[in-house]
């Protein structure tokens, strides 16, 4: 059991690129979400899904474009990547149980846009 | 103003201190707290999960919840230096779809110095 891998753990970008994120989690769980990290900030919801096919946006979606079509999949993409895209990405999953949801984090990916 | 205010800290104290942690809040509809760890470079981790206002105790951890005055802590006893990493509140308020989406508070940082 894994649990919640993302791939990569590091990437740099020049400014313009596209590259996509990939999270996978083999916990079976309904939900599952992209946050990005930056100092002072906390973590940010970028967007999030409630199932296959379901996406929705949450605090910071410019910029980004996701898709959930696996159930265990999650893909965050970024189509003209900014140097204010700098950041540390964590996907996330989770499932009800009992009335709650605990959310499971990825390892994150670093991404640097230069 | 942000919904979740928590002093970034650093915080150090030394091996067998109590610590205290804590978030102010200002969204009234939140009713799940969760205290989440992150060590340095990983993911985040659930360490406490409470519902509505209250204590939990954990081992070592007690969370308390003060709806009335939107304040939650995070209590450590006999802090170990295992303990130090980033501490991060989190909370959510119930939606369409349940109590999936958390907004974080920006996290404490901890070093709990042998």
């Amino acid at each position: 059991n894994a649990g919640v891998t993302q791939t990569p753990k590091f990437r740099v970008l020049k400014t313009g690129q596209s590259m996509t994120l990939l999270c996978a989690q083999d916990m079976n769980h309904e939900y599952m979400y992209w946050y990005r990290q930056d100092p002072g900030m906390g973590l940010r919801l970028i967007h999030y899904s409630v199932g296959e096919g379901t996406t929705a946006k949450g605090e910071v979606p410019d910029g980004y474009n996701v898709s959930r079509l696996k159930k265990q999949n999650f893909l965050l993409g970024l189509e003209s990547a900014a140097p204010s895209q700098t950041s540390v990405y964590f996907c996330a999953s989770s499932r009800q149980s009992g009335g709650r949801y605990e959310q499971y984090f990825g390892p994150g990916t670093r991404l640097t846009v230069t | 103003q942000k919904e979740v205010e928590q002093d970034p800290g650093p915080l150090s104290v030394p091996e067998g201190a109590i610590v205290s942690l804590n978030c102010t809040y200002s969204n009234s509809a939140f009713q799940y707290f969760m205290w989440y760890r992150q060590y340095s470079r990983k993911g985040p981790e659930l360490l406490m999960y409470t519902y509505s206002s209250g204590n939990k105790e954990d081992g070592r951890f007690t969370a308390q919840v003060d709806k009335s005055s939107k304040y939650i802590s995070l209590f450590i006893r006999d802090s170990q230096p295992s303990d130090s990493a980033t501490y991060l509140c989190a909370m959510s308020a119930a939606s369409r779809f349940g109590n999936e989406k958390l907004t974080f508070g920006t996290g404490t940082r901890l070093t709990i110095i042998p």
